[in-house]
């Protein structure tokens, strides 16, 4: 079975630390992403990683950068981490194609005080 | 950003009811609609992937059907069951980016 795995299930930052979500697969998929979900407003996404060191802005980038030094691993980086940022982060990974389904981790929920 | 819809945002059924959500999306530049099931405390996980205009899928008491030149798709899930309850998502595919709908919450009571 595919494994995605998120490093922390439940986090808590102060406002203005730089925090790091890590996000590991173990399927040699090309493709990682970064979504937040928040009530109501379904999986968003923040960024994608299509190969080792390629990445490309999804829907809400502001405020978060990415790194993809190799392929099973995709971390998400909060430079200065802000209240309007605590949500819940999904990672995923997938083959490439729009017929290859995504593989979730179980997310973390990440409070910034 | 492209514009997913699901409705109804949430659904309270019997046991043994039948139900169904709908998912809007884009009719241009269809590649592939995706359902997932989101059950609480747990990941996401797939439960079909339609890429053909009157695609039908069937996974168990599970069904979804497409049309995508009116860009809808429907899940159907008959006699419900305690454990179907979750959050239904649908995502749509353009180019390598999937947009995802609010979700459905369905909550089925024993």
């Amino acid at each position: 079975d595919v494994k995605v795995t998120q490093s922390s299930r439940y986090l808590v930052k102060r406002t203005g630390e730089k925090v790091f979500l890590e996000c590991v697969q173990d399927m040699d998929h090309e493709n990682m992403f970064w979504y937040r979900q928040d009530p109501g407003l379904g999986l968003r996404l923040i960024y994608f990683s299509y190969d080792v060191k390629m990445k490309e802005k999804g829907d809400i980038p502001e405020g978060y950068s990415v790194s993809r030094e190799k392929k099973e691993r995709f971390s998400l980086i909060l430079e200065s981490a802000s209240t309007n940022q605590t949500s819940m982060y999904l990672c995923a990974s997938s083959l490439a194609g729009p017929d290859e389904k995504l593989f979730f981790g179980s997310g973390t929920q990440l409070s910034v005080l | 950003i492209l514009n997913v819809e699901q409705s109804p945002q949430s659904l309270h059924v019997q046991e043994g009811d039948s139900t169904n959500f709908t998912c809007s999306f884009p009719s241009s530049n269809f590649y592939a609609l995706h359902w997932y099931r989101w059950e609480t405390a747990k990941s996401p996980e797939a439960l079909f992937v339609m890429t053909l205009n009157g695609d039908e899928k069937k996974k168990g008491q599970i069904s979804a059907t497409l049309n995508t030149k009116e860009g809808y798709s429907y899940l159907y899930i008959k006699g419900s069951q305690p454990e179907d309850s979750a959050t239904y998502l649908c995502a749509f595919y353009n180019f390598n980016k999937f947009y995802f709908g609010s979700g459905t919450k369905l909550n089925v009571k024993p």
